[in-house]
């Protein structure tokens, strides 16, 4: 069986600092990961995708996430915040056999204050 | 413009009256879903379709249905909407990488 966590359901920072938006997977199979952002009012567009090649994944906006097998980790960060990156963020598992098959986390809000 | 859209984008209806959400895509995927967004809850999928005539149950499939008789086109349908199915709902289609396309969403009221 395959689930995913999202650490916390609120984060807020400040613009210009760092985001960091924490995910841990379980998965018996080699995971394919990824993290998708839903702005207000709008649907889902995938921000960036591991799917076991380069551990670090950069992704769009200056997003990036590193996956750490050792952690079941695949945390999503950003170095300097803007307020254009408000937004709910999903972190994403899917197993190495049934790759069409999703699990979504419940999500991560992110404030970023002027 | 590869894109999946749906239509309505808003619905309000009462408890009973059937109703059908369109979902189509351009990008010749075979795979599609449908989800629902609930608060807290994240997304959950319905259902989804792997072909033309392949279609199988999601995690919360009571109360939908689905056909897919085009490759572009997967429906959801509502035949009896009740109150619990007030949602936030989604169709998407898979890409050669397995990432999702989403469509921009059908806001559903069922009073």
């Amino acid at each position: 069986a395959q689930s995913v966590t999202q650490l916390d359901s609120h984060v807020s920072v400040s613009e210009g600092t760092p985001v960091l938006l924490r995910c841990n997977y379980s998965s018996s199979y080699s995971p394919s990961l990824f993290w998708y952002v839903q702005h207000p009012n709008k649907g889902l567009q995938l921000l960036l995708k591991y799917t076991s090649a380069a551990t670090l994944v950069k992704g769009i906006n200056g997003f990036e996430a590193e996956f750490k097998k050792s952690e079941t980790s695949f945390h999503l960060t950003k170095p300097s915040a803007h307020m254009s990156d408000a937004a709910e963020y999903f972190c994403v598992v899917s197993n190495g056999w049934d790759t069409d098959k999703l699990i979504f986390g419940t999500g991560t809000r992110l404030q970023v204050f002027p | 413009e590869a894109q999946v859209t749906q239509n309505p984008r808003y619905l309000i209806t009462v408890t009973g009256k059937k109703l059908t959400v369109t979902c189509s895509q351009n990008m010749n995927h075979e795979y599609m879903s449908w989800y629902r967004q609930d608060p807290g809850l994240g997304l959950r999928q319905i259902y989804y379709s792997m072909n033309v005539e392949v279609t199988d149950k999601g995690d919360v499939p009571e109360g939908y249905k689905v056909s897919r008789k085009e490759k572009r086109n997967f429906p959801l349908i509502l035949e009896s909407p009740s109150p619990n199915q007030t949602s936030l709902y989604f169709c998407a289609s898979t890409g050669p990488s397995y990432e999702q396309y989403f469509g921009p969403g059908t806001r559903l009221t069922v009073t």
